[in-house]
C-alpha cells in the first residue's frame, strides 16, 4: 500500500528566502513521486517527477526535489522564493513495478505563503 | 499541449437535482480520473477509468456514478445532489503505467459545485 504525508499544512517565507516543503512517502514497490502546484481557482500543474532515474530532480520555475530512499522523503526546495510561488503544493506517490497500483495517492497539500 | 477541458467552471444546483460534470481530453490518454478537492483533505479519488466503458471505484464513490462511452470523454454524475457534495471537482487524464514509470496526470481547471 502507498501513502504520502506532507509534514506542514502551511509554510510562510519572505520573498527572496529559501523554500522547503516536506514530503514523506510509504510504498511497497519502486515508487514514482511527483510534486504538483495549484494556483487559486486553477487546476493542478506538474512541477517535477521522480521515476527511478536521477535522485535529484529539477522542475519548472527553479524548484527541485531530492529522492532519499533511506529517509523515504521527497522534499521540494527552491533557493529563492518569488511572490508568484504563493500557491498550494501537493506531493503525490504512485507505486511502481512489479505489483504496485498505478493510481496516484495525494498528500493533503501545503499552502505556501510568500511575504514581500 | 495536452488539454483537459471541464465543461462548467461554476455550477449551483438544488438538493435532489441530477448533476452532470463533463470532462474531455485531447491527447488520446487511456486513463481518466475524477477527484474531489476539499480544504485540508487534499484530493480524493471518486472514480477512474482505464479504458472505454471501464470504470473502477476510488476512495469515495458513494453518491456518484461515471460514464465513459468514448475514449476522450469521462462524465461524473450525481444522481441526487446533496449539500455535502458541495466541492471542487477535478478531472485528470494520464497515459498508462509503463514498466517502472507512471504517467503524470494532466488536470482540468476544475468545476466548483455548490448544492443549496
Amino acid at each position: 500500500a502507498q501513502s504520502v504525508t506532507q509534514l506542514d499544512s502551511h509554510v510562510s517565507v519572505s520573498e527572496g528566502t529559501p523554500v522547503l516543503l516536506r514530503c514523506n512517502y510509504s510504498s511497497s514497490y519502486s515508487p514514482s513521486l511527483f510534486w504538483y502546484v495549484q494556483h487559486p481557482n486553477k487546476g493542478l500543474q506538474l512541477l517535477l517527477k521522480y521515476t527511478s532515474a536521477a535522485t535529484l530532480v529539477k522542475g519548472i520555475n527553479g524548484f527541485e526535489a531530492e529522492f532519499k530512499k533511506s529517509e523515504t522523503s521527497f522534499h521540494l526546495t527552491k533557493p529563492s522564493a518569488h511572490m508568484s510561488d504563493a500557491a498550494e503544493y501537493f506531493c503525490v506517490v504512485s507505486d511502481g513495478w512489479p505489483g504496485g497500483s498505478y493510481i496516484p495517492t495525494f498528500g493533503r497539500g501545503t499552502s505556501l505563503i510568500v511575504h514581500p | 499541449d495536452v488539454k483537459v477541458t471541464q465543461s462548467s467552471r461554476y455550477l449551483v444546483k438544488r438538493t435532489g437535482e441530477k448533476v452532470f460534470l463533463e470532462c474531455v481530453q485531447d491527447m488520446d490518454h487511456e486513463n481518466m480520473f475524477w477527484y474531489r478537492q476539499d480544504p485540508g483533505l487534499g484530493l480524493r479519488l471518486i472514480y477512474f477509468s482505464y479504458d472505454v466503458k471501464m470504470k473502477e471505484k476510488g476512495d469515495i464513490p458513494e453518491g456518484y456514478s461515471v460514464s465513459r462511452e468514448k475514449k476522450e470523454r469521462f462524465s461524473l454524475i450525481l444522481e441526487s445532489a446533496s449539500t455535502n457534495q458541495t466541492s471542487m471537482y477535478l478531472c485528470a487524464s494520464s497515459t498508462p503505467r509503463k514498466g517502472f514509470s507512471t504517467g503524470e496526470l494532466f488536470f482540468g481547471e476544475g468545476s466548483r459545485l455548490t448544492v443549496l
